[in-house]
């Protein structure tokens, strides 16, 4: 499972109030993603660190900021929820240095905005 | 911007039957990745079947086969002999080189009839 967790698993908030997730690794990799479901589209990409303190805007980045500053650890925030907002958030790493750098994804928190 | 489109929200198989999932997908790459992965009621992503694109061999992992057309931008999945744990949803995602995000297909929902 690539050593993945992530906190919390499920999340009920109000409109408005601050959110952060969280990410955990365990195996030093380097490249770490998060990504939002909703029905009928996929999983989209939020933002992404490719190293500690070093970050990028993915598809969907508008309302969400991220941050970095330890290897194992993704974090990613909801300055003010939304009831758009309301998700499943994977967060996901990249095996490196193989031929696919396959990505392989964490357990995903369900995140509900009231 | 690349896109991945998947045109069968939904497909039913008889148990033991053999099904095939389609992909299409837009690039003006040449050097990509292309991955299937399934997602199982639990809501865990798991990493089905990968193929590079200067690959011309279809790849394949057991029971699972992709079709690759690389002109004609189609990558499809064969599943052979259904197993009633075989039911999930069923994505189709694109990477460019490097370690970008994955793009993904809006997925389909395969059905096993016992």
């Amino acid at each position: 499972d690539a050593g993945i967790t992530q906190s919390p698993r499920h999340k009920v908030t109000e409109t408005g109030t601050p959110v952060t997730l969280r990410c955990h690794q365990t195996e030093n990799h380097r490249y770490m993603y998060w990504y939002r479901q909703d029905p009928g589209h996929g999983l989209r990409l939020i933002h992404y660190s490719y190293g500690v303190k070093d970050t990028d805007k993915g598809e969907v980045s508008d309302g969400y900021s991220v941050s970095r500053s330890k290897t194992e650890d993704f974090l990613l925030t909801l300055e003010s929820a939304t009831s758009s907002q309301t998700s499943v958030y994977f967060c996901a790493i990249s095996l490196l240095g193989t031929t696919y750098n396959e990505q392989f994804f964490g357990p995903g928190t369900r995140l509900t905005v009231l | 911007a690349q896109t991945v489109t998947q045109s069968q929200p939904e497909m039913s198989v008889q148990e033991a039957e053999t099904v095939t999932l389609s992909c299409t997908y837009d690039t003006s790459e040449s050097d990509y990745y292309l991955f299937w992965y399934k997602q199982p009621p639990s809501r865990q992503m798991i990493l089905v079947i990968r193929q590079e694109a200067y690959k011309q061999q279809n790849a394949t992992e057991n029971r699972f086969s992709v079709n690759f057309q690389k002109a004609a931008k189609s990558f499809s999945l064969k599943i052979s002999d259904s197993q009633l744990g075989d039911a999930a949803m069923y994505f189709c995602a694109y990477r460019g080189g490097g370690a970008d995000g994955l793009t993904f297909g809006k997925g389909t929902h395969l059905i096993i009839q016992p």
